[in-house]
């Protein structure tokens, strides 16, 4: 059974702040990893799905690296805006299934 | 819009009715999975439809009860629930095959209050 984990659990920052949070998982059995945006009152979103040891994407703003070695993952976000406040959640797959794992999410509230 | 919907978006059940959560996706998957998110914790994986065969059941009480008519549809047929099963239900779609990685549409969800 994987364990996701994200810190913080929570980060306020103010407007044009650039913030990173971090998304730990078992190196082991590794498929895949993605990272999603959850605004309140709305569906989450996808971000990036990340396979290879070393990936970085970039969308935007956004970008997200992966280390599938030590099993964690990066998501950075330069230049926040209040509209990137949001709930910003990883979830993990091993190559056993379709087995999705979420961890608890990381919680950014950007002041304008 | 994700393309996928759910209904209904609220729905407040006494512990003996039976009930049902319906979820449709507009995107011609061919993965389809119920998810649960309780209070203070991360999103669980329920169930998980692949071509219409449930490939996944993460250990869910039999008063969940899934089904997938065609790979469009999911329902999550409910019966004697317990208040803690109130909590917000996810439906989610994906594309299936060597490079999609599987990468979910999330509907709205359905917020669930048992009482």
């Amino acid at each position: 059974i994987l364990n996701v984990e994200q810190s913080p659990q929570s980060l306020h920052v103010q407007e044009g702040d650039s913030t990173n949070f971090t998304c730990s998982f078992p190196s082991s059995n590794f498929y895949a990893l993605h990272w999603y945006r959850w605004e309140t009152a709305k569906s989450p979103e996808a971000l990036f799905v990340m396979t290879l040891n070393g990936d970085e994407k970039k969308k935007g703003r956004i970008s997200a690296t992966l280390n599938t070695k030590e099993g964690y993952s990066y998501l950075y976000i330069k230049g926040s805006q209040p509209e990137d406040s949001a709930t910003y959640l990883c979830a993990s797959r091993d190559n056993y299934g379709q087995n999705f794992v979420f961890g608890p999410g990381t919680r950014l509230s950007v002041l304008p | 819009e994700t393309g996928v919907t759910q209904t209904p978006r609220h729905l407040v059940m006494g512990m003996t009715n039976k009930k049902s959560l319906k979820c449709e996706q507009h995107l011609g998957h061919n993965a389809m999975y119920w998810y649960k998110q309780s209070a203070k914790k991360p999103l669980e994986l329920m169930f998980v439809y692949n071509f219409k065969e449930q490939t996944e059941n993460n250990s869910v009480p039999s008063r969940f009860s899934p089904e997938c008519p065609n790979s469009s549809h999911l329902f999550l047929h409910l019966h004697t629930l317990q208040p803690e099963d109130s909590a917000l239900y996810l439906c989610a779609s994906s594309q299936e095959g060597a490079t999609s990685y599987y990468e979910q549409y999330f509907g709205p969800g359905t917020r669930l209050t048992v009482t």
